[in-house]
């Protein structure tokens, strides 16, 4: 399968915990983004990357949201003191310079 | 307001109906305007894109009226396979880069 993947596809962890979430975008894609989908809405963008470079940040990143693309390939998003609100499908898509955006299946976080 | 606006449904319609779909957006620097179609629980996937000289595709056309400031998606002889929430996306900044999503319009076509 040559699509984009994510891993993991769901977590469940406490309020407090920190999670982590892979995305790997297809090989030859310089774009990555990162978007956040709660039930009934659409998808609300994150960030995005350009290679390695990270060129724009949502207001909803706060400051315990990070994401990094350390080689231009794959990219992590890491949320830190996690919180009920942070419930959500997390959603990573990749695309070729201003071509089409190709999603991966998501990691659906759920916070108890 | 909402930068993008739809009528969430949900449209139920039988098997060969007509359905349109409507859709309106804030920001008149807009860029770019899509039609996305989602399946329960799957990730969303490019169903058109929009262009002011409107655009079919098989049983699908989607029109866009600039001045307006309103994207619309007809789909004609409607298929159970059809049953899926459909998002209005555009894009609002020079290098198109992010998606900006409407909430989707439900549609749940029955035999």
């Amino acid at each position: 399968d040559t699509g984009v993947s994510q891993d993991p596809r769901h977590k469940i962890t406490k309020r407090g915990q920190n999670v982590t979430f892979r995305c790997d975008p297809i090989s030859e894609h310089n774009r990555l983004y990162w978007y956040r989908q709660t039930l009934g809405q659409g998808p609300e963008f994150l960030t995005y990357f350009q290679n390695e470079a990270q060129l724009e940040k949502s207001r909803l990143l706060s400051d315990r949201f990070s994401a990094e693309r350390p080689k231009g390939s794959f990219s992590t998003l890491e949320i830190q003191r996690t919180e009920q609100g942070d419930s959500a499908m997390y959603l990573c898509a990749s695309s070729s310079g201003l071509s089409e955006q190709y999603f991966g299946p998501g990691t659906r976080l759920t916070v108890t | 307001r909402k930068e993008v606006e739809q009528d969430p449904g949900p449209f139920n319609v039988p098997e060969g109906a007509t359905v349109a779909f409507n859709c309106t957006y804030s920001n008149s620097a807009s860029q770019s305007f899509f039609w996305y179609r989602q399946d329960c629980r799957k990730e969303p996937k490019l169903l058109m894109s929009v262009y002011s000289s409107g655009n079919e595709d098989g049983r699908f056309t989607a029109q866009l009226n600039r001045a307006s400031q309103y994207i619309s998606l007809l789909i004609r002889d409607s298929k159970l396979s059809d049953s899926a929430t459909y998002l209005c996306v555009v894009t609002v900044n020079q290098a198109g880069t992010a998606l900006i999503f409407g909430k989707g319009t439900t549609l749940s076509v029955s035999s």
